[in-house]
């Protein structure tokens, strides 16, 4: 059973504060990370695809870092805005595999 | 382009009942998912499609749960019949065959099933 965790579950952030959040997976057979937005009420939106060590993405104010020999990745929001509100989901590929699987999620609540 | 669809959005259900979701995926993706989400917890694969043949229904519990995707387009998913830990958020997906592990799934926004 693979494990992926993600810490922590839920954060607070005060609009305008900047924020990260870890995903942790199996080192070994990695082969891809997916992160995940999921606002309340709506589809979870894919946010990046992640698959070389050292590899940095970024969509505006979110980024992405990933470590695959230590096994996890942070995700960065800059300066969060009320719309950044939602779940962050992280989905590990292993080699050889055929599905995601899926952390459980940091829930993050950005307060005007 | 039109996203992923899915309904209903909710349910409710006495236990001991039967239940049935319906998802039409994004025209051309080939792939197709099904999970189950339990809150608190993140999305579990149930079935995954390609086409119409089924790829992995490793983790579909088959005594209760069936799937089935008819001419490689819309699916359904029933529970028959359902139990209390059925209550969960099912999520239907979608993707375009490509390399493996890369590809970008596209979410419906889910049917939230209460059984009580």
């Amino acid at each position: 059973i693979l494990n992926v965790e993600q810490s922590p579950q839920s954060l607070h952030v005060q609009e305008g504060d900047s924020t990260n959040f870890t995903c942790s997976f199996p080192s070994s057979n990695f082969y891809a990370l997916h992160w995940y937005r999921w606002e309340t009420a709506k589809s979870p939106e894919a946010l990046f695809v992640m698959t070389l060590n050292g590899d940095e993405k970024k969509k505006g104010r979110i980024s992405a870092t990933l470590n695959t020999k230590e096994g996890y990745s942070y995700l960065y929001i800059k300066g969060s805005q009320p719309e950044d509100s939602a779940t962050y989901l992280c989905a590990f590929h292993k080699a050889a595999g055929n599905k995601l699987t899926f952390g459980g999620g940091t829930r993050v609540l950005v307060k005007p | 382009e039109a996203g992923v669809a899915q309904s209903p959005r909710y349910k409710i259900i006495e236990k001991r009942q039967s239940v049935a979701f319906w998802c039409n995926p994004i025209s051309g993706h080939a792939t197709l998912y099904w999970y189950q989400q339990i809150l608190g917890q993140g999305p579990k694969l149930l079935i995954q499609f390609q086409n119409n043949g089924v790829v992995d229904d490793s983790q579909l519990p088959k005594d209760r749960f069936s799937a089935e995707r008819l001419k490689g387009v819309d699916s359904t998913l029933k529970i028959q019949p359902a139990k209390l830990e059925d209550s969960a958020v099912y999520l239907c997906a979608s993707s375009v065959p490509g390399t493996v592990g890369t590809e970008t799934q596209y979410f419906g926004p889910g049917t939230r099933l209460l059984v009580l």
